[in-house]
């Protein structure tokens, strides 16, 4: 079955480090182009970051540069987000999500909870 | 960063009018968007890439158009599994941006 399924999320005090995973079946993982994105509750969809199939190239949001870390292991198809310095601001479900070869996200995961307290 | 406004915010329809969403870019993008689709409580969904093309799977109700800075997603009748937020995409540059969305609620 072709799915994304996304882990790690949970609560954090403010300040602290999150590494969230997605993992990858039915497809060929290094070929895609994949990207993370986040909603915070009752808001709209924000682009996160990306990563290139290779892991060469690599974007972020302003809101979470130098203080996320994106990164991907094709040899065990598997995305991950590395989250420092959190803030309640980050607080929201975080998706990844499949980038095709005309750059639509075709293919979500199912979404992971991250709640930043005070 | 490129900005992208969609209009309206929210609507109300009835089941079987035609529904127009518009995305404005705040520059050129050529045809380098998509409109996705998420219902209460799911994971959002690719309805449209390049602005134009029907992913597979989808209706043919749904349909895109538009170039540049202008974008439209049209439902040209609307079903009771269509109400929903939509979205705008786009993937021209970095960083991506979304519109703000637009909720489709029952008249």
């Amino acid at each position: 079955e072709v799915q994304l399924v996304e882990s790690g999320g949970g609560l954090v005090q403010f300040g602290g480090s999150l590494r969230l995973s997605c993992a990858a079946s039915g497809f060929t993982f290094s070929n895609n182009e994949m990207n993370w994105v986040r909603q915070a509750p009752g808001e709209g969809l924000e682009w996160v970051s990306y990563i290139s199939g290779s892991g060469r190239i690599i974007n972020y949001a302003d809101s979470v540069k130098g203080r996320f870390t994106i990164s991907r292991d094709n040899a065990k198809n598997s995305l991950y987000l590395q989250m420092n310095s959190l803030r309640a601001e980050d607080t929201a479900v975080y998706y990844c999500a499949r980038e095709s070869d005309l750059d639509a996200f075709d293919m979500w995961g199912q979404g992971t909870m991250v709640t930043v307290s005070s | 960063a490129i900005q992208m406004t969609q209009s309206p915010s929210s609507l109300s329809a009835s089941v079987g009018d035609r529904v127009t969403i518009t995305c404005r870019a705040s520059q050129g993008i050529g045809n380098d968007l998509g409109w996705y689709q998420q219902r209460p409580g799911k994971t959002p969904k690719l309805l449209i890439y390049a602005a134009s093309s029907l992913q597979s799977g989808v209706p043919s109700r749904f349909s895109g158009s538009g170039s540049g800075t202008d974008f439209t997603l049209t439902i040209s009748s609307l079903q009771p599994e269509d109400f929903a937020t939509y979205y705008c995409l786009q993937d021209y540059s970095f960083p991506r941006t979304f519109g703000q969305g637009t909720k489709v609620e029952i008249k």
